[in-house]
């Protein structure tokens, strides 16, 4: 099963809205990831925030981290059609020196124009 | 897509042959990564490398073997390709540890017949 898990698994808003996403992951973290898809392409990193970090802004882009409720949520504000695409969490588990990345699978993103 | 470039982009082959998969890079980055990805699944991490002829098991494994010659080079071989090894993979790369941001590359599309 996932550590991380996306919900929605599909969103659609119109053009200028905001559009939220959530994580809930399932075991304690070292960080959490978010990344970014477009159709037919590899993933670009969004966002890194650590397990000691509530909040995290990049732009347009803004990331919460609760631990007591193991979630996550990728705030996108004044959406717009570029941002169509695909956005995962990607969580890092402590292993003893041997942490790896898990993503979630996704949620897909419409933007209306 | 941070000087990584996968080949081939796209294959059709048959039940039984062998496949064989480069990712090179241009970023001297330490760790490179398989990953593949399927509807409902997410990504999941095939086999990794954490320099030259070091390389280690992923979650999925089973069927394929690694190899890592160069630090830019990255092969992942597909020894006796069969109809679930149908799959998007793709490359990634990170520079100093696999819980740091990872960078990927544009991704091959693999159809086993």
């Amino acid at each position: 099963s996932q550590q991380g898990e996306e919900d929605p698994q599909a969103l659609s808003i119109q053009e200028g809205e905001n559009a939220t996403m959530n994580c809930s992951y399932k075991t304690s973290i070292n960080n959490l990831q978010w990344y970014r898809q477009n159709s037919g392409r590899g993933l670009v990193h969004l966002i890194l925030i650590r397990s000691n970090e509530r909040e995290k802004h990049s732009g347009r882009l803004r990331v919460t981290l609760d631990t007591s409720k193991k979630s996550s949520s990728l705030l996108i504000t004044a959406s717009r059609a570029a941002d169509t695409a695909s956005y995962f969490c990607a969580t890092v588990v402590s292993n003893f020196g041997n942490e790896k990345l898990t993503f979630g699978t996704g949620t897909r993103l419409t933007i209306i124009p | 897509d941070a000087g990584i470039t996968q080949s081939p982009r796209h294959k059709v082959t048959e039940t039984g042959t062998p496949v064989t998969l480069r990712c090179h890079q241009t970023e001297n980055h330490r760790y490179m990564y398989w990953y593949r990805q399927d509807p409902g699944h997410g990504l999941r991490l095939i086999h990794y490398s954490y320099g030259v002829k070091d390389t280690d098991k992923g979650e999925v494994s089973d069927g394929y073997s690694v190899s890592r010659s160069k630090t830019e080079d990255f092969l992942l071989t597909l020894e006796s390709a069969t109809s679930s090894q149908t799959s998007v993979y793709f490359c990634a790369i990170s520079e100093k540890d696999p819980q740091e941001t990872q960078y990927f590359g544009p991704g091959t599309r693999l159809l086993v017949l």
